[in-house]
């Protein structure tokens, strides 16, 4: 079966620098590749996602980049500020699968 | 968000008790899952329903039962089985697919051991 492997765990960067956060995963099959972000109690939600037939995908201070001879995956936030401090998630399926394979989860924290 | 909901948001178990926590959803989605989350941890799926009268075992589901005799409601029931059932539970609900990807979350219940 699909499994999803994130990293770092953890991430620390100063307030306007970058953060990458990077997931692999292991079945060639999957074609749509969530990332959700989670504040500190609260739920999951949905930022971005990819799918197989696109390799790259931006939404304001985010993107997506999608590896699919490599089977690896990247969250990129620029400009970090305050607010993008929480847990980011990565997550993939295959067409046709019941059931997303998370990753681990990365806490991300933006130093003032 | 609004479209799915989770009560209680705190919730309180003694030992050898069985509890239901509740997932009620509007937004006509076919699929709802059920994860356990432990501090500083990521998402463990604990059962999934594709349709109504139906669901399936996910990775933890030992000690969990659940039902889906609505579409709207996936309830879960933590049973005395579940030895550590301390724990942060978020519902979740998508159209089933090749959107299933695109899953709502609901804001959770805390279950608390006394």
């Amino acid at each position: 079966g699909e499994n999803v492997e994130q990293h770092p765990s953890t991430l620390s960067v100063q307030e306007g620098d970058s953060a990458v956060i990077k997931c692999t995963y292991s079945d060639s099959a999957s074609n749509y590749f969530p990332w959700y972000k989670q504040e500190l109690g609260k739920r999951p939600q949905l930022i971005i996602d990819i799918r197989s037939n696109v390799g790259e995908k931006k939404d304001q201070r985010i993107a997506v980049t999608l590896n699919k001879t490599a089977k690896h995956f990247s969250l990129h936030i620029t400009e970090t500020q305050p607010e993008d401090s929480a847990v980011y998630f990565c997550a993939g399926v295959r067409q046709g699968a019941q059931k997303l394979v998370f990753g681990q989860g990365t806490r991300l924290t933006i130093n003032p | 968000d609004g479209g799915i909901t989770q009560s209680p948001k705190y919730l309180f178990r003694k030992e050898g008790q069985n509890v239901t926590l509740s997932c009620e959803q509007n937004l006509n989605h076919d699929a709802m899952y059920w994860y356990r989350q432990d501090p500083g941890q990521g998402l463990r799926l604990i059962y999934y329903s594709q349709i109504v009268n139906d669901f399936q075992k996910g990775d933890i589901a030992e000690g969990y039962s659940v039902s889906r005799e609505k579409k709207e409601s996936f309830p879960l029931t933590v049973t005395s089985a579940q030895k550590n059932p301390t724990a942060f539970y978020l519902c979740a609900s998508s159209i089933t697919g090749a959107s299933i990807g695109t899953q709502y979350f609901g804001p959770g219940t805390r279950l608390l051991v006394l």
